[in-house]
């Protein structure tokens, strides 16, 4: 089994509606996470970190479940600009591993 | 401030030369981070500095050397590149290991 593992996608979704994609991981004493987009041909960039209480950040919402090992993110109101690989990324004993990432597209 | 920076931004080697690729950054972070990434696929960690004057083996080390120069510069050095190292590849650093990282704009390297 992956350390952390994502759906690739892509999820094809309409602009404006919500969608959302899991990321699970198999340590379970993994003690922080992050959500990261990267476009196509650049770098990824940090989007948010996911802490235990869940967060929010204008349309982006992440959450974590521990006793299920996943986080999730959840995208409202969705824009074109959104369109990009989201990559899941959990520090697991001070390493950290990224997931393959899930494909986003978003259509007029 | 620019954060990471890395040159070049593109390189085309034939099978056999050396490189290489150098890294920056200017937000004081204790550790930095070489990866790569192929087409489709996700990142791999080459080596890592968890801080000036440490570097480990990250998953995929063969065919690489690291220098960690100072607390701001970390090299990545291909002494005889092949075919098999064509890929983009990233330098990001952290405050520390296990926080968030902050990458570079990425290197594409072809080797022909």
């Amino acid at each position: 089994r992956k350390e952390v593992e994502q759906d690739p996608g892509p999820f094809n979704v309409p602009e404006g509606a919500t969608v959302a994609f899991n990321c699970t991981y198999s340590n379970s004493a993994s003690q922080s996470f992050f959500w990261y987009r990267q476009d196509c041909r650049k770098e990824p960039k940090l989007l948010m970190s996911v802490y235990s209480s869940g967060n929010e950040d204008g349309r982006f919402t992440a959450q974590l479940n521990r006793a299920s090992q996943y986080i999730s993110l959840l995208i409202r109101d969705s824009k074109l600009s959104d369109s990009a690989t989201y990559l899941c990324v959990v520090n697991s004993a001070s390493k950290i591993i990224f997931g393959s990432g899930t494909r986003l597209s978003i259509r007029p | 401030n620019a954060g990471v920076t890395q040159t070049p931004k593109f390189q085309v080697l034939k099978t056999g030369q050396s490189m290489t690729l150098q890294c920056a950054q200017d937000m004081n972070h204790n550790s930095m981070y070489w990866y790569r990434q192929d087409p489709g696929m996700g990142l791999r960690l080459i080596y890592y500095s968890a801080s000036e004057g440490t570097t480990d083996k990250g998953e995929v080390p063969n065919g690489y050397n690291v220098s960690r120069l100072n607390k701001r510069e970390f090299s990545l050095r291909l002494e005889s590149a092949a075919p098999s190292q064509t890929s983009v590849y990233f330098c990001a650093s952290s405050p520390g290991t296990g926080y968030e990282q902050y990458f570079g704009p990425g290197t594409r390297l072809t080797v022909t």
